[in-house]
This record gives C-alpha cells, structure tokens and sequence, in this order.
C-alpha cells in the first residue's frame, strides 16, 4: 500500500525559504518508472504542478516558478524535499506530494496516488 | 505552455441523473489526459488517466473519451458521493503538467 505525507512549517515569513518533507512508503524511487511530484492548491483556487524528481534523479521544474524550487530525493530515507525560495503571501497553499508512474513504455507520466496535503501560511 | 479550460465552472444535476463535463486543451495532448475528484478538505483522487482508462477502484459510472483537444468525463448516475469538484491534467507536452481550473458538480 503506498502512502505519502507531506510535512514542514505551517506559517513562514515573506522573503524566507520554505522547506517541505515528503515521507512515503510502499514503494521505491530507485525503481524504474517511479517519481515523486509536488502539487500546490491556493485557498479556493485550482491545482498548480511545481516539480517532479524521477527514479534516476532526473528533475522537472514548473517553468513560471523555476528559479525559486530546488527538488531533491533521499532514497535511504524514503523522502523527498521540496525547497522555495523567496516566499510570497501569494505562495499561501495546501502542498501536495503525489506519487507518479510513468505510462508503460513512454515518457508520460501522471499522478496517480495523492498525500493529504498540508497548508503553508506565507504573512509577517 | 498547453492551456486546460473546463466548462462549465459549475454543473447543478439531480441525483441518478447523468453529468458530462468538458476539458479542452489549447493543443494537442494525444490521449494523455487525467482527470481528478476532488471533495472539500481532501486530496485530489484519480479517475481516469489515458483519457478513458479507469484508476483501480473507481466505480464503471465514471468514464472518459477524448483525444487531441477534446476531452469529456461522463457519470452516468450520479450518486451523493460523486458531488465534488474535478479537475482535468495533461501530462502530454513540456514544459509543464498543466491544470484546468476545475468544474464543480453539486446537487440540483
């Protein structure tokens, strides 16, 4: 059964760097077709992809936010983590983890299994 | 970067009554397209992926069609359960997995 949870701070400050912990279990991500994404949701408002590491460390950025996310795994630990720069009020969301499998045989590849979430708060 | 668009934002529909909801994309995804529900306080869930390949677990009422641009999910009975908002993702063209903005179905 996989799981994924997501941890970190729940209030930061304008200017400061978020860092978010996402634990899971139930799966590999040194086995082939395997990645591990983040997702953010402002209050209200639609689902935004941000980043997505692979099995093989290769790496995909959100091109509008880019420069501010660093993503990397620990496989020993099970976890990936999440870095953004320069936070915003604007930043406010619910920040999801998502397991994503690679359509067999493609480079495709969608989120099929979701963590609960948790809501960072970006105010002075 | 490939622009999802749902309509409508909101679908009112009677219990036991069939929704159709529409997702278009602003160029060719081929067939790599997911949809999601999403109920207030959860975790988006998948549905469908491929454009019409059923997630394990996920009731026959739901299904999905489309390739290219046009994209429609359909429940064919609704049951309580299924009020929810849904969003459409593609996963065809970089740079970027892209969002549609989400339709909400609720109770007529």
């Amino acid at each position: 059964q996989i799981t994924l949870k997501e941890s970190g701070p729940t209030l930061v400050k304008p200017t400061q760097t978020l860092t978010l912990t996402c634990t899971f279990s139930g799966f590999s991500l040194s086995t082939s077709g395997v990645g591990v994404g983040w997702i953010r949701q402002p209050p209200g408002k639609a689902l935004e992809w941000l980043a997505l590491i692979y099995w093989n460390d290769d790496k995909r950025y959100s091109p509008s936010l880019k420069s501010r996310l660093t993503i990397t795994k620990d496989t020993s630990k099970n976890q990936v983590v999440l870095t953004m720069t320069n936070m915003d009020p604007v930043d406010t969301a619910t920040y999801y983890c998502a397991h994503a499998i690679a359509v067999a045989g493609t480079p495709y590849w969608y989120f099929d299994l979701w963590g609960r979430g948790t809501l960072v708060t970006v105010s002075s | 970067e490939i622009v999802m668009t749902q309509s409508p934002a909101t679908l009112s529909v009677s219990p036991g009554e069939r929704a159709t909801l529409s997702c278009r994309a602003s160029q060719s995804v081929s067939s790599n397209l997911a949809w999601y529900q999403q109920k207030p306080g959860q975790a988006p869930r998948l549905l469908i992926y491929g454009a019409s390949t059923r997630a394990t677990g996920i009731p026959a009422r739901f299904s999905g069609s489309g390739s290219g641009t046009e994209f429609t999910l359909t429940i064919s009975s609704l049951q309580s359960e299924d009020f929810a908002v849904y969003y459409c993702q593609q996963y065809n063209n970089w740079p970027g997995y892209t969002f549609g903005q989400g339709t909400k179905l609720e109770i007529k």
